[in-house]
């Protein structure tokens, strides 16, 4: 089956620094692909909505200038954190879709800003 | 808007026993797709099983099946002879048939964490 990759799987880093967390599809070419959040116990929250070479569509409440989504090709989809805070700190999980329906997510990263 | 609601916070099945998730979505639209994901402690969504509306035969996927009941809303999971790997959160999620506005999210329900006994 279609394969997403996410780097890294975790990471740490201090308040106020900036963290990027990438989004591969390894063997396939994804037209859509989305950034979640989870929290510890909770379901998984929808942050944005990106297509390749178009601006990102965020959800509301989610800050675009905070976190910044570049889809840069149809393999690759980028989400930095800018200005990390603890609150950040969360389980990020990006989603690709070939095709009408199909989606496939990646194994995501955990956030933990110190 | 489409809402899912999973009104099972946590549930519980022995080992080889039959255990059934249940879910009920609320939409306006006649045409959408539901699906269930199981993410285990690896955290790593799973697809279990999809349904298209406009089908009126419930799908299979091996010792997974769902009950499919459109006019009620209603998208229950059946999961037949549990395994201890079976043990995870198990979501429900809704996808609106067009692509329009809602660029196809998925919507998810709030889960159920499912326990095995062995």
């Amino acid at each position: 089956g279609a394969v997403v990759s996410q780097h890294p799987s975790w990471v740490i880093c201090k308040s106020g620094t900036s963290v990027k967390i990438e989004c591969r599809s390894l063997d396939f070419q994804a037209t859509t692909m989305f950034w979640y959040r989870q929290f510890p116990k909770q379901s998984l929250m929808l942050m944005a909505t990106s297509n390749e070479g178009s601006k990102a569509t965020y959800e509301q409440g989610v800050e675009k200038d905070k976190f910044l989504i570049n889809h840069a090709s149809l393999t690759l989809s980028t989400l930095t954190v800018t200005s990390a805070h603890p609150e950040d700190s969360s389980f990020y999980i990006c989603s690709a879709r070939v095709g009408y329906y199909e989606q496939y997510f990646g194994p995501g990263t955990r956030l933990t800003v110190t | 808007a489409q809402t899912v609601t999973q009104s099972q916070p946590e549930m519980s099945v022995q080992e080889a026993e039959t255990v059934t998730l249940s879910c009920t979505y609320d939409t306006s639209e006649s045409d959408y797709y539901l699906f269930w994901y199981k993410q285990p402690p690896s955290r790593q969504m799973i697809l279990v099983i999809r349904q298209e509306a406009y089908k009126q035969q419930n799908a299979t996927e091996n010792r997974f099946s769902v009950n499919f009941q459109k006019a009620a809303k209603s998208f229950s999971l059946k999961i037949s002879d549990s395994q201890l790997g079976d043990a995870a959160m198990y979501f429900c999620a809704y996808r609106s048939y067009e692509f329009r506005g809602s660029q196809g999210n998925l919507i998810f329900g709030k889960g159920t964490k499912l326990s095995v006994k062995p």
